[in-house]
């Protein structure tokens, strides 16, 4: 049991260019999110889904893109980075359900140059 | 708007006392509260939930107390031991149950 996935660890790229940072779950969890963390922001979530087919926006969204075709991935798409997209990202699912624990992924560390 | 705040104040302390980490909420009504710790270079992960008619939580050496007159939790680890040097992160949903907001987290340092 794998739990949360995220690849790749370690990231950099040139502003501008595109990437997904991938995320997978073997729990059959339905909710699945994203966050971002930065120094002295904390985590702030910036998509979500309830299940297949369905997203919807965070905190913080302007910039990324979200898909859900299957209960397992939830692939986040940067279009065109920006240094201000420097940052630690975290995958994380759950049961659905409001009082569910969350399981973190380790993360993937992007810079943006 | 809706917030959730702890002290980015990192907390020293010595081995074998109590910690006692602080989690403020303010301009709304959290029905529940999560607790996660987080270790550098790691995800967080999930300690303890405590609803708002709970007043406290325990497991183990962790305490979590909710008082929703002070809008307050208070998360405590006693007879505290080097190994739970770490981050530790509160959190509360708003938006309808699917957006679990995040305090910026209280830096933990235990020293022998």
């Amino acid at each position: 049991n794998a739990g949360v996935t995220q690849t790749p660890k370690f990231q950099v790229l040139k502003t501008g260019q595109s990437m997904t940072l991938q995320c997978a779950q073997d729990m059959n969890h339905e909710y699945m999110s994203w966050y971002r963390q930065d120094p002295g922001m904390g985590l702030r979530l910036i998509h979500y889904s309830v299940g297949a087919g369905i997203t919807d926006q965070g905190e913080v969204p302007n910039g990324y893109n979200v898909s859900r075709s299957t209960t397992e991935d939830f692939p986040l798409r940067l279009l065109s980075a920006a240094p201000s997209q420097t940052s630690v990202y975290f995958c994380a699912s759950r049961v659905q359900g409001a009082t569910e624990k969350l399981f973190f992924g380790s993360g993937t560390q992007l810079s943006v140059l | 708007s809706q917030k959730i705040e702890q002290n980015s104040e990192a907390l020293n302390i010595q081995e074998g006392k109590t910690a006692t980490l602080t989690c403020n909420y303010t301009n709304y009504s959290p029905a529940y509260l999560q607790w996660y710790r987080q270790d550098p270079g790691r995800g967080p992960v999930f300690l303890l939930l405590i609803r708002e008619n709970e007043k406290e939580k325990r497991k183990e050496r962790l305490k979590v107390t909710f008082d929703t007159t002070l809008k307050q939790s208070l998360f405590h680890i006693t007879a505290s031991q080097p190994a739970d040097s770490a981050t530790y992160l509160c959190a509360s949903f708003t938006g309808g149950g699917n957006k679990l907001t995040f305090g910026t987290g209280t830096q933990l340092k235990v020293e022998l």
